[in-house]
């Protein structure tokens, strides 16, 4: 099993839609969660992060731990044709490595 | 702040060749990261600088590759004896002293092509 896993999509919504991105971890040390979005030809650009399980909010983002099923999520409200890109979850840390372990990453289109 | 500048943006090498890629992370920001991605896949960990110090090797870094940071600013990640299975983007990251590795910030990556 791998330790992160994420459906790589494709996603494809329509503008206006509310998108929700997914994925799933077997590590339980992992203490903190990102969401990094991935233009392409860029390099990832953090979204989000979070320590606890729970909810947080920044603008039309929020992201989602729960710690207990081993699962983070992305919702993106009133999606544009702007948040077309890659989303990559990622987490760490593993027993004081400074690496982060992130998943595939998922192409969400947004079509006008 | 101009953000993590990476050179060169693509880099096309035959097999066998050496190649050399430089990082120049955000001023100020002591720690500094290489990570290799491939096409539909994430960013793996490469290895990890605190100023010039290398203190984490990934098993991915294998004896060909060398990774630099000699006065704790700018980074140099080379490859030699270059094989078609290092084509990939290389990202360099780099965080303020006053983060942990979540709060990353990546350059644009070179992107090499192994013929």
């Amino acid at each position: 099993q791998k330790e992160v896993e994420q459906d790589p999509g494709p996603l494809s919504v329509p503008e206006g839609a509310i998108v929700s991105l997914n994925c799933t971890y077997s590590n339980s040390a992992f203490q903190y969660f990102m969401w990094y979005r991935q233009y392409s030809r860029k390099g990832p650009e953090l979204l989000m992060y979070t320590y606890s399980s729970g909810n947080k909010e920044d603008g039309r983002f929020t992201a989602q731990v729960d710690k207990s099923s081993k699962y983070i999520s992305l919702f993106i409200r009133d999606s544009q044709p702007s948040d077309s890109a890659t989303y990559l979850c990622a987490m760490g840390p593993q027993g004081g490595s400074e690496k982060l372990v992130f998943g595939k990453g998922t192409k969400l289109t947004v079509n006008p | 702040d101009t953000g993590v500048s990476q050179n060169p943006r693509h880099k096309i090498t035959k097999r066998g060749q050496n190649v050399t890629f430089r990082c120049d992370p955000i001023s100020e920001h002591n720690r500094l990261y290489w990570y290799r991605q491939t096409l539909g896949q994430g960013p793996e960990f490469l290895t990890y600088f605190q100023n010039e110090a290398q203190l984490e090797k990934s098993r991915l870094l294998s004896d060909r590759f060398s990774a630099e940071r000699p006065k704790g600013s700018f980074s140099t990640l080379e490859i030699q004896r270059t094989e078609q299975g290092d084509s990939a983007m290389y990202l360099c990251a780099s965080s303020p002293q006053t983060s942990t590795n979540e709060k990353l910030f990546f350059g644009s990556g070179t992107q090499l092509s192994v013929l």
